[in-house]
């Protein structure tokens, strides 16, 4: 199975803040990563897809980017409804793993 | 509006039974693969199968093959998730959801809201 790996597994940010996580693949996955958010006691929300492209109604301040195994997810501007939990995925092949996630709190 | 609604989770007792259901609605079901996704209490978030729009190809995590069987009925636009031999590891919130397939693999686009099952005695 492909493992995956997020940094830092924790981060606190104020609002206004830039941030980066990363995602970190055991083996290449091309650009077959997708990045979800999801806040406490709600579902996932898918974010970006295919390593940077941007799921429709997601605003641009999230971008994504990389390809084989190493990847990123960057907020730009920091709002206050962006403080959740963040798990990328790998779409290469089943079974279809997430890493651990990183929570993102405020600071 | 696309929506996906789970139902059928609860309390059973380890190596007890438990069917999931998914109602979908607001897109063409008969058109899109299905999955199942679940989240054991304060947990990260752990793929558990697949199916294909007509049922011909399921897949399944390694720690449920055997266990679990991922069916459909698109008359009825629903999916099921039939889960025995039920163990406390197996505890967790399920979520159903919809797969986009693309040029980059596949993406989980809508889900629903999940339902709990508690294995315990």
């Amino acid at each position: 199975d492909i493992q995956m790996t997020q940094s830092p597994s924790s981060l606190s940010a104020f609002v206004g803040d830039r941030v980066t996580i990363a995602c970190r693949a055991s083996q290449s996955i091309a650009s077959e990563l997708n990045w979800y958010q999801q806040k406490a006691g709600k579902a996932p929300n898918l974010l970006i897809y295919a390593a940077s492209t941007l799921q429709s109604g997601v605003p641009s301040r999230f971008s994504g980017s990389g390809s084989g195994t190493d990847f990123t997810l960057t907020i730009s501007g920091l709002q206050s409804e962006d403080f959740a939990t963040y798990y990328c995925q790998q779409s290469y092949t089943a079974p279809y793993t997430f890493g651990q996630g990183t929570k993102l709190e405020i600071k | 509006e696309v929506q996906l609604v789970e139902s059928g989770g609860g309390l059973v007792q380890p190596g007890g039974s438990l069917r999931l259901s998914c109602a979908a609605s607001g897109f063409t079901f008969t058109t899109y693969w299905m999955t199942w996704v679940r989240q054991a209490p304060g947990k990260g978030l752990e793929w558990v199968a697949n199916i294909k729009q007509d049922g011909s190809e399921k897949y399944y995590v390694d720690s449920v093959k055997g266990r679990f069987t991922i069916s459909r009925d698109n008359a009825k636009n629903s999916l099921y998730l039939q889960m025995n031999s039920l163990r406390a590891e197996d505890t967790a919130v399920y979520y159903c959801a919809r797969v986009l397939w693309g040029s980059s693999g596949a993406r989980f686009d809508y889900w629903g809201q999940g339902t709990l099952v508690t294995v315990s005695s």
